[in-house]
This record gives structure tokens, sequence and C-alpha cells, in this order.
């Protein structure tokens, strides 16, 4: 079945470490996305990519940053100049003419 | 610039009781507007989406909302609660244009409660 992989589920950092959160979809979609999550804000945009080697930044995109290789993947890194990058994170991706996005079932990303 | 505003961070209903969920939007022209659900620790799932036509749309579920442009809202109501319906509800919109990226802008979520 289609869909898209976010990997790991549950992540953990120390303070000072860069992470990769991996995104995969096997969707044939087009635009992919990298939302946050935290509790009572909705989700906020970090980058999204309409096409192979080409992304924008979100409304939040300090201290992140993506790649966009291949149709099928688009990793997110969280660097260590991210001030506060507990959160969940979620990844979603959308066809060309159609409206509204798929979405993975996300990463909950915790420094220690 | 698009913002959406969900009344009510908390909702809580009964078993059969009518699920009501505010949504109102800015935007400087009618965008396309969503409903998505999101199950703890899960990914959203869209219910329901407006883009163009009839007003009032249907969603899964049983859900359905109208979009009223002269209110700039787009309500979510469901006529019979049932205890699945526990999660938290989104709403959010998007512009029209391609090079714009057809980005979702998100409400701050509404959580609902259903009691027994």
């Amino acid at each position: 079945d289609g869909g898209i992989t976010q990997s790991p589920k549950y992540l953990f950092r120390k303070e000072g470490q860069n992470v990769t959160l991996s995104c995969e979809q096997n969707l044939n979609h087009d635009a992919m996305y990298w939302y946050r999550q935290d509790p009572g804000q909705g989700l906020r945009l970090i980058y999204y990519s309409q096409i192979v080697n080409d992304f924008q930044k979100g409304d939040i995109a300090e201290g992140y940053s993506v790649s966009r290789e291949k149709k099928e993947s688009f990793p997110l890194t969280v660097t260590s100049a991210q001030k506060n990058p507990t959160a969940f994170y979620l990844c979603a991706s959308r066809k060309d003419g159609l409206y509204g996005y798929t979405f993975g079932s996300g990463t909950r990303l915790t420094v220690v | 610039a698009q913002s959406v505003t969900q009344l009510g961070s908390h909702v809580s209903v009964s078993e059969g009781a009518l699920v009501l969920l505010r949504c109102n939007y800015s935007s400087s022209v009618p965008p396309y507007l969503f409903w998505y659900v999101q199950y703890p620790n899960q990914g959203l799932q869209l219910l329901l989406k407006y883009t163009t036509g009839a007003t009032l749309v249907k969603g899964i579920n049983g859900f359905e909302a109208e979009f009223k442009k002269s209110e700039t809202s787009f309500h979510l109501t469901k006529p019979s609660a049932h205890m699945s319906d526990a999660a938290e509800y989104f709403c959010a919109v998007s512009g029209r244009v391609k090079a714009a990226g057809n980005k979702l802008t998100f409400g701050g979520g509404t959580r609902v409660l259903v009691k027994p």
C-alpha cells in the first residue's frame, strides 16, 4: 500500500547534537512538507519542497535544514541551533493538482 | 497572510449529542478549507475539504461542514457523537496559487472528549 513513512517514531537527542528525521513516500506525490506540532499551537510549517532539488523556508525554519535529492525522500535535520527542538514532527505530501495532504505518523523528538 | 481560528481548545460532548467545532479564517480571497482529525501520537487524517461548488461538504465518519463566505467560517458538525470521535480536530486553509506552494495553515486545534 502507498503511504508516507516517518522514522523513527521516537527519538532522543542530547543537547548540542544534530539529528535527522526520515520521511519517505511511495505515493508519487510532487510536494512534501515538514510541520512541527506543539501542544495548543497547532501545526507550524518548517520547510516545504515542490520539486526535486528545490525547497523553501516555512514559518519557523531557523535551526532546521532539509534536502530533496529524490522525489520520494525529504529528510529533516534538527541542528544544535534550534533552541527548543522537543516536539512532534509531521511530514506530509501532496500530488500536484490535488488539494489536501497525506500525513505520515510522526516522529516525537525529545532533547535530554 | 492567512490565519485560522478555532474557538475552544477543548470541547466535551455526551455520546449521542451534537458535535459542533467552530472554525473561522482570515484570507484576502476565499481559500480552500479542510478539516483533519488526529488520534494520539498519530498523523492527521483528512475528514473533508471544500474547494469549490456546493458549500455543504460531507466527509468521513458522519461529519460535515458548511462554508459560509459572508461569515468567513467553516464549522464542523456531526449529529450524534460516538466514543470513537474522541480526538483532536484541526481546521486548515490553503491558498489557491500553486506558486505559493499550496501551503496549509492550521488552527490551534480542538480536543474533543466524549462522555458516555
